[in-house]
């Protein structure tokens, strides 16, 4: 069982519709947990991290947490073209501890 | 940007060539890595350092020898690779807090893209 599984895509939503990324992870003592965002041929760019159970919002992006499931998604509202991009979730352990990325979840926002 | 530079950007290299990687972080922060990221793989970390030390050297080959003079810089030195060590390697740097929390959060550079031939 991979640390963090994505499903790898491509996710393909219309414009303006909710994007919903999915993350599961196998430790249960994992306590951080971190989504970024990587156009191809570019870096990881950090959107979001979350550390207690529930929803966090900003602005069109929403991190849902739940711990006891060992699930983590991302939500993004109203889609844009400029959203298409790949969407890495990783967990951090404990406190110190390695970042450990998912696959990556390829996005694809049609106009 | 995010503050954290690498270069060269690209790099071609021959197996039997010898060159380096650099990182330079411009945040402040005292924990930097070296990932690699090959095409449909998870990012693979390679090495951590914190406040200068090595605390993690995840069963990388020694063809790959990184160096931290300080906490700004990093390098990862290459010497005979093997053409399946092409990827892109990513410098990240972050805040090492053991208290855990938002200084942890790692940010990247944009990346050295390697081709070995």
């Amino acid at each position: 069982q991979k640390e963090v599984e994505q499903n790898s895509g491509p996710l393909s939503v219309p414009e303006g519709a909710i994007a919903s990324l999915n993350c599961t992870y196998s430790d249960r003592g994992s306590q951080s947990f971190f989504w970024y965002r990587q156009y191809s041929g570019k870096s990881p760019e950090l959107i979001m991290f979350i550390y207690s159970n529930g929803d966090k919002e900003d602005g069109r992006f929403t991190a849902q947490l739940n711990k006891a499931s060992q699930y983590v998604s991302l939500l993004i509202r109203d889609s844009q073209p400029s959203d298409s991009a790949t969407y890495l979730c990783a967990v951090k352990r404990r406190q110190g501890g390695k970042l450990i990325f998912g696959q990556g979840t390829e996005l694809s926002v049609k106009p | 940007e995010t503050g954290v530079t690498q270069t060269p950007r690209h790099l071609v290299m021959g197996m039997t060539n010898k060159k380096s990687l650099k990182c330079e972080q411009h945040l402040g922060h005292n924990a930097m890595y070296w990932y690699k990221q090959s095409a449909k793989k998870p990012l693979e970390l390679m090495f951590v350092y914190n406040f200068k030390e090595q605390t993690e050297n995840n069963s990388v080959p020694s063809r790959f020898s990184p160096e931290c003079p300080n906490s700004s810089h990093l390098f990862l030195h290459l010497h005979t690779l093997q053409p399946e060590d092409s990827a892109l390697y990513l410098c990240a740097s972050s805040h090492y807090v053991t208290a855990g929390g938002i200084q942890e959060t790692q940010y990247f550079g944009p990346g050295t893209r390697l081709l070995v031939l």
